[in-house]
């Protein structure tokens, strides 16, 4: 299994630009996020989803927008893209709900590197 | 709403010292509890969790986390450190039970001296 597949690893943009980073799973995961990673501010969480078709937004979602509509993708867009969202983001899914012991446990892809100028 | 604050930005041990990463959350309801490792230009990948079993849980590569109720802890020790242990580790925390969000501390980069 290829596990959390992110695309592009690096992306330079100019201000106002927009672009879509792409995460796919293979693990029929229900539960998918996006997470950035800037230093000393650990992971912060933009938006999740629980299913097809069900979107939320997370702790920093402006600036961005998702949408689900199959289990296995879950893009990221940048609609008008600022220096303030240079960063590595990570997508992130887990197999969902319950007591169980994978429950919440995350599967991280490898990272896409952005920098806007 | 839930948070965890891990105090250290950055420790420094000898190959071979304990390692003591250092990891308090607060929660409303009981929580579920994470250490991930980052290695340099990777993803991050989970090294142990407790979800409310055995307060002392194991993990991969020798770690292992104590669940401590009356504290709001989960500090990461591992007896004897190797160089291989030199990453960024991160604690996490969600509610119990259904699709739950997770969030993550600021990280602690540890550095293994030779």
């Amino acid at each position: 299994n290829a596990g959390v597949t992110q695309t592009p690893k690096f992306q330079v943009l100019k201000t106002g630009q927009s672009m879509t980073l792409q995460c796919a799973q293979d693990m029929n995961h229900e539960y998918m996020s996006w997470y950035r990673q800037d230093p000393g501010m650990g992971l912060r969480l933009i938006h999740y989803s629980v299913g097809a078709g069900i979107t939320d937004q997370g702790e920093v979602p402006n600036g961005y927008n998702v949408s689900r509509s199959t289990t296995e993708d879950f893009p990221l867009r940048l609609l008008s893209a600022a220096p303030s969202q240079t960063s590595v983001y990570f997508c992130a899914s887990s197999y969902g709900r319950g007591a169980g012991s994978g429950a919440n446990v995350l599967t991280f892809g490898a990272g896409s590197r952005l920098t806007v100028l | 709403a839930q948070s965890v604050t891990q105090l250290g930005s950055h420790v420094s041990v000898s190959e071979g010292a304990l390692v003591l990463l250092r990891c308090n959350y607060s929660s409303s309801v009981p929580p579920y509890l994470f250490w991930y490792v980052q290695y340099p230009n990777q993803g991050l990948q989970l090294l142990l969790k407790y979800t409310s079993a055995a307060t002392l849980v194991k993990g991969i590569n020798g770690f292992e986390a104590e669940f401590k109720k009356s504290e709001t802890s989960f500090h990461l020790t591992k007896p004897s450190a190797h160089m291989s242990d030199a990453a960024e580790y991160f604690c996490a925390v969600s509610y119990s039970g259904g699709y739950q969000k997770v969030t993550f501390g600021t990280g602690t980069k540890l550095q293994v001296i030779p």
